[in-house]
């Protein structure tokens, strides 16, 4: 079974800029994979921030970005705040109906 | 202002079967660009998406689950439904239901547009 792969924790300094990245045990992300990107907050259920590798979902600001950078999906934030501090999570679809769950990336801002 | 909302008990017994319902509002079930989800998460971990299900009915499970797994919907309720049997306390988890949007926007669009907050169940022996 493929595994989508996320790195487990990455750290930022405030107003600094950090890539997360969401790949493959197996081929590469692409437009057909549908790469979108949540923000979980503890207590609080997961927060759509980006889907279709770069369009922003309402009300989410312009320091997170999405893109593909070699064969994964990535999300960048420009400019980290306190309150970006939180867990990570992409998606892929992988046809056939069957969504994947990255294993998540704890962002820590300090 | 689309809003699901779990429900259902929250201590249940090894080997028994879990039965939880998504109540709908703002939105209907019967809606052609959206699928109906399900997706948990174990403490301390990461998400898992179980299964979805149609308007019309049609399913797709996490293969991982889905000998376990019924997904159902009661449009006349505007609301959706897990059955997962067999427990374990490897399912102790809190239960999303999730809405899918699988539809034209600009282009073609695929992605977990809104959430409910969320049901802890945990499995007790």
């Amino acid at each position: 079974q493929t595994v989508v792969t996320q790195e487990p924790s990455l750290s930022v300094s405030p107003g600094g800029t950090v890539t997360l990245t969401c790949g493959l045990s197996s081929g590469s992300v692409s437009t057909v994979k549908y790469p979108s990107w949540y923000q979980q907050t503890p207590g609080q259920p997961p927060r759509t921030i980006i889907y279709n590798i770069n369009i922003r979902s309402s009300g989410v600001p312009d320091r997170f970005s999405g893109s593909i950078l070699g064969n994964k999906a990535a999300l960048t934030i420009t400019g980290a705040q306190a309150n970006d501090e939180a867990h990570y999570y992409c998606v892929l679809y992988m046809g056939r109906g069957i969504s994947v769950f990255g294993g998540g990336t704890r962002l820590t801002v300090l | 202002q689309v809003q699901l909302q779990e429900s259902g008990p929250g201590l249940v017994k090894a080997s028994q079967t879990l039965s939880l319902t998504c109540t709908v509002s703002g939105a209907s079930i019967n809606s052609d660009d959206h699928y109906w989800n399900w997706i948990r998460q174990t403490a301390g971990k990461g998400l898992e998406w179980i299964g979805r299900i149609y308007s019309n009915g049609a399913t797709t499970y996490n293969p991982s689950l889905k000998s376990r797994v019924t997904i159902s919907l009661d449009a006349s309720k505007n609301q959706f439904s897990l059955s997962l049997s067999s427990l374990t306390a490897a399912d102790t988890a809190v239960y999303y239901c999730a809405r899918l949007f699988s539809g034209y926007e600009v282009s073609f669009v695929y992605y977990f547009d809104h959430w409910g907050q969320g049901a802890l169940v945990t499995v007790s022996p």
